[in-house]
């Protein structure tokens, strides 16, 4: 298995600004990924974060909204720029072992826009 | 597009007593597997039990089992002898065998458990 952690636990920001969320696995797993659960709602995949390349991004999500740095294997950032009060949610950061039939998370990134 | 469905956005169990969550889901894909996450509070996802399509014997995992119908494409969870720590939302999730890592998750269904 895989510990994730990630800072911060939670935030409030306010309108137009942009915060980064960091993931740290303790232990070196091929795939990493970026998950946005609204209040309420399941868990939406935003983008897999690629180890010395651009991040694949879902339909709904682009690049200079969320972006995505993954610069070693246990180690990744996500940006939130420019918010709304719509990106107000959870931000929960996955790791997958080697096989890929395990998905671990992280306890999630609580954010609050004003 | 897969599609994974929780119809039932809350159930309520007494403790020791049994309860069960469905799920169905909608894949033209022959190769997957299925899941069931809890989300307590903490906010914590944890992978409950897992099932690989290509296996027929249903996954058991100490209190927690499935009914795994692929025909039917349904994917049931039980909780037997439930306990208050078993208070929280249960997702059910599915990934393609081709699509590494992408989970597709239901709406979740909200587990009360009640003395």
């Amino acid at each position: 298995s895989a510990v994730i952690s990630q800072k911060p636990s939670r935030d409030i920001c306010q309108r137009g600004t942009s915060l980064t969320i960091q993931c740290q696995v303790d232990s070196q797993v091929t795939m990493m990924f970026w998950y946005r659960q609204q209040p309420g709602q399941s868990l939406t995949l935003i983008a897999t974060a690629n180890q010395g390349s651009e991040a694949t991004y879902e339909s709904g999500f682009v690049i200079d909204k969320f972006p995505i740095s993954r610069p070693n294997l246990t180690f990744s950032t996500l940006t939130v720029s420019n918010m709304s009060p719509e990106d107000s949610s959870i931000y929960l950061c996955s790791a997958g072992t080697s096989g890929y039939n395990e998905q671990f998370f992280g306890p999630g990134t609580r954010l609050t826009v004003l | 597009a897969q599609t994974v469905t929780q119809s039932q956005p809350e159930m309520s169990v007494q403790e020791a007593e049994t309860v069960t969550l469905s799920c169905t889901y909608d894949t033209s894909e022959s190769d997957y597997y299925l899941f069931w996450y809890k989300q307590p509070p903490s906010r914590q996802m944890i992978l409950v039990i897992r099932q690989e399509a290509y296996k027929q014997q249903n996954a058991t995992e100490n209190r927690f089992s499935v009914n795994f119908q692929k025909a039917a494409k349904s994917f049931s969870l039980k909780i037997s002898d439930s306990q208050l720590g078993d208070a929280a939302m249960y997702f059910c999730a599915y990934r393609s065998a081709r699509v590494r890592g992408k989970l597709q998750f239901g709406a979740g269904t909200q587990v009360v458990v009640t003395p």
